[in-house]
């Protein structure tokens, strides 16, 4: 069955690198997303990777795909206090038209 | 070009009652999934619809039902409400084909009492 499992804390100093860890199960054909929550608001698109693909970059965010460990995660370089947020690893199977995300992330930034 | 809006945001209700919520997708979409957000369950769907029929629908009792009409707006209901309903419902608008990138509205926010 689908699941995504992801660590539920992390906190890093302004300006290091983040990395939030993901993990899914199911092998099909499938998109993997990144979303960003903030208070009080609704998921906000990040990124998102298919599964044939080792690495996507897009300014500040790296995402990387291992395929064989079903293990996906997001790097945020430079992290800033504005990063944050609560950060959702989602999984879509293709042809399934069901989205299935992880607990989430929430990503502390100290000053 | 402007984004998913829902309607309401914020709404009381009482046990026993039943609820309507609109969600109303980006020009263009004709894909809207739901979801129910608890801090419990986390990010629960509940079902997708395109073009006005149901793709697909999550694990949820038969008193949460929706729509989709031929604007692609979309509504869904929840009758029989149980305290457990109380929750964030966010609706997601999509093209509706792979990728199935998702632009979330703000949410309503139920709580039964």
């Amino acid at each position: 069955g689908e699941d995504v499992e992801q660590s539920l804390f992390l906190s890093v100093r302004e300006g290091d690198s983040s990395v939030i860890n993901c993990t899914y199960t199911d092998s099909s054909s499938t998109y993997l997303y990144w979303y960003k929550q903030e208070p009080g608001a609704g998921l906000q698109l990040l990124t998102y990777i298919f599964s044939n693909m080792d690495m996507k970059q897009d300014q500040r965010l790296t995402v990387l795909l291992n395929k064989k460990d079903k293990h996906l995660s997001l790097r945020i370089a430079d992290t800033q206090t504005g990063d944050s947020a609560i950060y959702f690893c989602a999984e879509s199977i293709t042809g399934g038209f069901k989205t299935i995300f992880g607990a989430g992330t929430r990503l502390f930034v100290k000053a | 070009k402007a984004g998913v809006t829902q309607t309401p945001r914020y709404l009381i209700k009482t046990r026993g009652q039943q609820v309507t919520l609109s969600c109303s997708p980006i020009s263009g979409h004709r894909s809207v999934s739901w979801y129910q957000q608890t801090p419990g369950q986390g990010l629960q769907f509940l079902f997708e619809y395109f073009s006005e029929t149901q793709r697909n629908k999550g694990n949820f009792p038969g008193r949460f039902s929706g729509r989709q009409f031929s604007n692609s707006r979309s509504e869904m209901n929840v009758s029989t409400l149980e305290l457990g309903d109380s929750a964030l419902y966010l609706c997601a608008s999509s093209p509706g084909l792979a990728p199935y990138e998702q632009y979330f509205g703000p949410g309503t926010r139920l709580t039964v009492t």
